[in-house]
């Protein structure tokens, strides 16, 4: 089983800073078969990015993905008030397909 | 818009069984794979569960395998979590989500998601 580090736990920044979220796997990653999720409490989880940099439909430009192997990275450009929440990586390249524990981005 | 919306939690005592169900809207239902997703009390999220497209093909983390069942009513657009032999590590909020990929084999990410349906398993 491929095992989801993500690192920090919480991060504290401001609006109209950048965020650097990391996501380290135990395994490599096949195909950078590779997600990140934002979850807001009381809301459905909302894709962001898959395939480690494929941003998903409607998804801002200020959010990018990168990464390969067992090394991946959400940035985003420069934080708005929404985009305080909760981040978590899932890899989909083998099977059982796990998530990370999350980063949790708080003002 | 897409919509998942499910129902169906609440509490049971463990041994016991329960029914989830997904409605799903705003998009071609029968030509997606379909998934639950469960995430217990401060933990992470975890894949349960995923239905092909068409119902034929059916995959089960190995926790749930044996006591869980997934199926759909493609006539009705609803997905469906048939849960058996419920356990206090079955406690979690359980979501629908849906698989991008068009009638092919799921990519078992999930692109949409519902907000979730709570079962606590206690006596």
């Amino acid at each position: 089983e491929i095992v989801l580090t993500q690192s920090p736990g919480t991060l504290s920044l401001s609006p109209g800073e950048r965020a650097t979220l990391s996501c380290r796997a135990s395994q490599s990653v096949r195909s950078s078969y590779l997600a990140w999720y934002q979850q807001k409490p009381g809301q459905a989880p909302r894709l962001l990015i898959y395939g480690a940099s494929s941003r998903a439909t409607g998804i801002p430009d200020r959010f990018s993905g990168s990464g390969s192997g067992t090394d991946f990275t959400l940035t985003i450009s420069r934080l708005e008030p929404e985009d305080f929440a909760v981040y978590c990586c899932q890899q989909y390249g083998s099977s059982p397909y796990t998530f990370g524990q999350g980063t949790k981005l708080e003002i | 818009q897409v919509q998942l919306v499910e129902s169906g939690g609440g509490v049971v005592p463990p041994g016991r069984s329960l029914r989830l169900s997904c409605a799903a809207s705003g998009f071609t239902f029968s030509s997606y794979g379909m998934h639950w997703v469960r995430q217990a009390p401060g933990k992470g999220l975890e894949w349960v569960a995923v239905i092909s497209y068409d119902g034929l093909n059916k995959y089960y983390a190995d926790s749930v395998k044996g006591r869980f069942t997934i199926s759909r009513d493609n006539s009705k657009n609803t997905l469906y979590l048939q849960m058996n032999s419920l356990r206090a590590e079955d406690t979690a909020l359980y979501y629908c989500a849906k698989d991008p990929t068009w009638q092919l084999l799921p990519k078992y990410y999930f692109d949409y998601w519902g907000q979730g349906t709570l079962v606590t398993v206690s006596s």
